[in-house]
């Protein structure tokens, strides 16, 4: 069936980075976007940024642009986020979603959380 | 950026009974191909977002039909005809019109039974 599987929890000192995959399945990888979402506790959802498996071009939420990365590796058909600089108000739950050009994104990942501790 | 922007934040409602949740953009949504660049996510409780409407109006594949979308331009709304218990959740709006793509999420309004 199609899913999305994300890694595991991360626990991560101020001033790190982390890097967290998301393992596509079911589906043909190239051929949707792939977003990241993230929810801090109790918080609402922000979008951070999309990248197209097809050619890997990226587009980045300006609050994230200097610290965030979104990568692919079509061979395993997995996506990974890698953000930096990580401060406490990074400490959220961050999901991958797959989109079908302007239809919604209707595949989740079951979200990585990340703490971040000083 | 575009601002989205949902009322009410809380809305408790009483099962079998409708509920209307409303969207509004800073921007214009609509397209020139003619389509409104919004969707509808519940997040129920403990889980992952999970897509309700897309392109303002299209129901994604599973969801009931007592749930639908309306709304062009500015001004959105999702409406659930007759509430059940699994409704339960926070109901997010989100656009994704702006060029170069950037993605944004309404605050998110809370359905609760009552």
């Amino acid at each position: 069936q199609v899913q999305l599987v994300q890694s595991g929890a991360e626990v991560k000192k101020s001033g790190a980075s982390v890097k967290v995959s998301c393992k596509a399945s079911g589906y043909t990888f190239t051929s949707y976007y792939m977003h990241w979402v993230r929810q801090a506790p109790g918080q609402g959802l922000e979008w951070m940024g999309k990248i197209n498996p097809n050619g890997g071009s990226t587009n980045y939420a300006p609050e994230f642009q200097d610290r965030v990365t979104v990568t692919r590796d079509t061979s395993t058909s997995r996506v990974y986020m890698e953000l930096s600089s990580l401060r406490s108000e990074d400490t959220a739950v961050y999901y991958c979603a797959r989109e079908l050009a302007v239809t919604g994104l209707d595949i989740w990942g079951q979200g990585t959380m990340v703490t971040v501790s000083s | 950026d575009i601002v989205m922007t949902q009322s009410p934040l809380s809305l408790p409602v009483t099962p079998g009974e409708p509920a209307s949740i409303s969207c509004r953009s800073s921007q214009s949504l609509l397209h020139s191909n003619g389509n409104n660049y919004l969707d509808w996510y519940l997040q129920k409780p403990g889980q992952s977002p999970q897509l309700l409407i897309y392109l303002g109006f299209s129901r994604a594949s599973g969801v009931p039909d007592r749930f639908s979308g309306s709304g062009t331009g500015t001004d959105f709304t999702l409406k659930i005809s007759r509430v059940e218990a699994e409704d339960v959740g926070v109901y997010y709006c989100m656009q994704g019109l702006q060029t170069p793509p950037v993605y944004t999420f309404g605050q998110g309004t809370k359905l609760e039974i009552k």
